[in-house]
């Protein structure tokens, strides 16, 4: 089955640390570039963070720029963002997802169930 | 910063067409993209560049563009249909991308 998983909920304070990962299977992951794409609760998508198939390439929305860090091992078929000073407007539920295509226009063909970010005192 | 501009909420009844707006400067020269997501679940892609739709999509969803609006249409409304809509693009110089719209409520009455 075509699938990602996310993983790495978690409740942080404001300032720490967390790592997603993000599984995928079914398809031929090393192929795809991929993003992630997250939620505040009650609110709209808001888009993050994008790296390329072999991970050459990476790009940050200015919200994260300089915080987050996206990689990925295409050994393990994982993709990850490590996130760091984090803020109250951070707390959402983070997707990945796959690039659609040749990735030469972005858009997100699959994606996964999400993982809760909660970032609280 | 690039924005796209969706209204809130559409409301129709079961049967009719639903059309749901998208606005953005950069839409003359960049694909529009339609996500649906429905409560408690991730976005699915029903409209890629515009117009096209990915298999297992149904026939009733269609994406039109003129000029800086894009369209995603729903003929025959369905139950089941009544979601949040997102619209994705990016702004004409490719710096912003993966932007989205603020999302439509589309309510099934």
């Amino acid at each position: 089955e075509v699938q990602l998983v996310e993983s790495g909920e978690g409740l942080v304070q404001p300032g720490g640390s967390l790592r997603l990962s993000c599984a995928a299977s079914g398809f031929t992951f090393s192929s795809y570039a991929m993003h992630w794409v997250r939620q505040a609760p009650g609110k709209g998508l808001e888009y993050v963070s994008a790296i390329s198939s072999n991970g050459g390439s990476t790009y940050y929305a200015d919200s994260v720029k300089g915080r987050f860090t996206i990689s990925r091992d295409n050994s393990k078929n994982t993709l990850y963002l490590q996130m760091g000073s984090l803020r109250a407007e951070d707390m959402a539920v983070y997707y990945c997802a796959r690039c659609g295509g040749s990735c030469s226009h972005w858009y997100f063909d699959l994606w996964g169930r999400g993982t809760l970010v909660t970032v609280s005192s | 910063s690039y924005e796209l501009t969706q209204p809130p909420s559409v409301s129709v009844s079961p049967g009719q067409t639903a059309r749901i707006t998208c606005s953005g400067d950069a839409l003359p020269k960049q694909y529009a993209y339609w996500y649906q997501q429905k409560p408690g679940q991730a976005p699915v892609l029903v409209i890629y560049k515009d117009s096209e739709r990915p298999s297992g999509i149904p026939e009733r969803f269609s994406g039109s563009s003129s000029g800086t609006t894009v369209t995603l249409t729903i003929s025959g409304v369905q139950a089941e249909d009544e979601a949040d809509y997102y619209c994705q693009s990016a702004d004409s110089s490719g710096t912003y991308k993966g932007v989205f719209g603020g999302g439509t409520k589309l309510t099934v009455l």
